[in-house]
């Protein structure tokens, strides 16, 4: 069984970048997609973007500007990093794997990230 | 922008039938995929490929999809249903590789 967990950056301040890592047990991030996605409180699901093995990327285009993400296949994961935060990026981030079906089989817990002075 | 509508709740009681509809133009043409979440946890797939169930959903769970609806039904309800529901499109053809529905509120009355 795939599991997936997110480390917890916790509050950052606007206008710093949020960084995020995904650490995956049971499987290799060498398959699949890996994705992020977030929810910000009280409203619905945003997918900001996913990676395949070997750097091919894609993002969300109302994101594209502000995000990276990144692998690290010796330690199994995968990393998010979210540039000139602000109110607005307050949201609980999961970390996804998906296939090429389209839809997203194994989540993480989702961690809450916190934007603010 | 790429929007899949959702009705924003839906009310059921114990026993009965809840449908829940997922709108865009043409969604017939994309498979649709859902997800329910419970309150403080990740979201968990449901139905994947319109009407595919993955392993340890209960048959009570099924979908369709045609024209410009797609629909999660939930056949005898339980009170462990309540939840939010989400459909999902992944569009190879748009930049938008990723969408989720706007979400239903299920409550069981």
């Amino acid at each position: 069984q795939v599991q997936l967990q997110e480390s917890d950056p916790g509050l950052v301040k606007p206008s710093e970048t949020l960084s995020l890592t995904c650490t995956v047990s049971g499987g290799s991030i060498r398959s699949y997609l890996w994705n992020w996605i977030r929810q910000s409180p009280g409203e619905g699901l945003e997918w900001i973007g996913y990676m395949q093995y070997s750097g091919s990327t894609n993002y969300n285009p109302s994101l594209k500007s502000r995000v990276t993400i990144s692998e690290d296949a010796s330690k199994n994961q995968f990393s998010l990093k979210l540039s000139s935060v602000a109110a607005a990026d307050t949201a609980v981030y999961y970390c996804a794997r998906s296939g090429w079906s389209g839809y997203v089989d194994f989540w993480g817990q989702g961690t809450l990230v916190t934007v603010s002075s | 922008s790429y929007v899949l509508t959702q009705p924003p709740s839906v009310s059921v009681a114990p026993g009965q039938t809840a449908k829940i509809t997922c709108g865009r133009n043409n969604i017939g043409s994309k498979s649709v995929h859902w997800y329910q979440q419970k309150p403080g946890q990740a979201p968990v797939l449901v139905v994947h490929d319109d009407s595919d169930r993955p392993s340890g959903i209960p048959e009570r769970f099924s979908g369709s999809n045609s024209g410009n609806t797609a629909t999660l039904t939930i056949s005898r309800v339980e009170a462990g249903d309540e939840a939010d529901y989400y459909c999902q499109v992944w569009d190879s053809s748009s930049d938008h590789l990723y969408v989720f529905g706007t979400g239903t509120k299920v409550t069981v009355l």
